[in-house]
């Protein structure tokens, strides 16, 4: 299995409050990735990362920011959580050179926004 | 832009019986990949199959198999003597063959009862 840790794993916040969510991977990998997982909506890109520091917008980037100063960390940070940001939160790598192309997927962090 | 439809929301069928599950695809890309992955109710996503977009060749993988149709822009998945086990929500994804970003359809919640 790929080394991919999501941190925290749970966690319940307020309305407003500053929220950061670190991914860590040991497979020195390329590519990393944030998704968001909503009932109806499957799985959606937030961000992701092609290098460190080189990152671009996914699909629902409002409101999230992301920063990857080293290779095997990528944080998603929200600015002033919000309801609808209630979600849980998978983290993902992959490199140009793995075979196949798959992308493996962290645990995932269950966020509750109230 | 990239899109992916799972028409079933839900299905429901007995142990032992066959269960296919829809994805169709839109883009504009003329090389792709497409997926399959599998949710179990433990929430980590388990990769299933890859394809390129310039191999039709259908694939069976024990009890799974799947059937790619460019021409109808159809990737399905069929799950052969259906067991307990294979209750989960399976989403079908496509992806670039740049930066490999994923677009995951709504999902499929496959029950299989004993």
């Amino acid at each position: 299995d790929a080394g991919i840790t999501q941190s925290p794993r749970h966690k319940v916040t307020e309305t407003g409050t500053p929220v950061t969510l670190r991914c860590h991977q040991t497979e020195n990998h390329r590519y990393m990735y944030w998704y968001r997982q909503d009932p109806g909506h499957g799985l959606r890109l937030i961000h992701y990362s092609y290098g460190v520091k080189d990152t671009d917008k996914g699909e629902v980037s409002d409101g999230y920011s992301v920063s990857r100063s080293k290779t095997e960390d990528f944080l998603l940070t929200l600015e002033s959580a919000t309801s609808s940001q209630t979600s849980v939160y998978f983290c993902a790598i992959s490199d140009r050179s793995l075979r196949d192309n798959e992308q493996f997927f962290g645990p995932g962090t269950r966020l509750t926004v109230l | 832009a990239q899109k992916v439809t799972q028409a079933q929301t839900e299905i429901s069928v007995v142990e032992k019986e066959d269960v296919t599950l829809d994805c169709v695809y839109e883009t504009r890309d003329t090389t792709y990949y497409l997926f399959w992955y599998k949710q179990p109710p433990s929430g980590e996503l388990v990769f299933l199959i890859r394809r390129n977009s310039f191999d039709e060749q259908n694939e069976i993988s024990g009890r799974y198999s799947w059937n790619f149709q460019k021409s109808t822009s159809s990737f399905n998945f069929t799950i052969t003597a259906s067991q307990v086990v294979d209750s989960a929500v399976y989403f079908c994804a496509l992806s670039g063959m740049v930066d490999y970003k994923l677009s995951f359809g709504a999902g499929t919640t496959v029950t299989v009862r004993a």
